[in-house]
């Protein structure tokens, strides 16, 4: 299955620490993205990264993908109580559907 | 200005009834989909229509249907219901199809079906 894996599923942090969230899948990818959900909301998009793609910044995200180990993080550096949510991979390969997986759960504790 | 709403936000019935939820974006978005997030926070895409024209279908069962009277609508009625239908719903809206490139996709806020 092409389904990505978050890892940890839950995260727990103070205010200003920093948070990696892992991503890992089975099968070749066109691109992978990592989404956002607050509790009771939908989904917002943080960050798209293609396959010949190494590694995006967009302000205080920071996302790798290494293709050879089939895997890729997101970096939300001096996080804020409100980053508080659930981080969601999704990986597209040749039908471009994005397949999510279970997410990871960060807690920010002011 | 909500960019994808839908209606209702809770939905509870019994098994066996009839349910529709709809959608609406007002991105000028030509594709929309629907996707359901079950209890374990798994969210699989089940349908994608590009301006009315159903483009994607994951092997839903035929007791839901959607219905895209125009490229800003797309709702998604219920045949049937069963308890394992009960989960949340999210629409979701994309400026073209996903394997265009237009991948960044806006989502709605959900609507929680419990089937009773």
């Amino acid at each position: 299955s092409q389904q990505g894996e978050e890892d940890p599923q839950a995260l727990s942090i103070q205010e200003g620490e920093n948070a990696t969230m892992n991503c890992s899948y089975k099968t070749s990818i066109n691109n992978l993205q990592w989404y956002r959900q607050n509790s009771g909301r939908g989904l917002v998009h943080l960050i798209l990264i293609r396959s010949n793609e190494r590694e995006k910044h967009s302000g205080r995200l920071r996302v790798t993908l290494d293709t050879s180990k089939k895997s890729s993080s997101l970096l939300i550096t001096a996080s804020r109580a409100a980053d508080t949510a659930s981080y969601f991979c999704a990986t597209a390969g040749g039908s471009y559907i994005p397949t999510f997986g279970r997410g990871t759960s960060l807690i920010v504790h002011p | 200005d909500t960019a994808v709403s839908q209606t209702p936000k809770y939905l509870v019935t019994q098994m066996g009834n009839d349910k529709s939820i709809k959608c609406e974006q007002n991105l000028g978005h030509d594709t929309m989909y629907w996707y359901k997030q079950d209890s374990k926070k798994f969210l699989k895409i089940m349908f994608s229509y590009n301006n009315k024209e159903l483009i994607i279908n994951e092997t839903v069962p035929n007791r839901f249907s959607p219905k895209s009277p125009d490229k800003a609508h797309l709702n998604l009625h219920i045949n049937s219901l069963e308890l394992g239908d009960s989960a949340v719903y999210f629409c979701a809206s994309s400026q073209d199809r996903l394997a265009r490139g237009a991948n960044e996709q806006f989502f709605g806020p959900g609507t929680r079906l419990t089937v009773l």
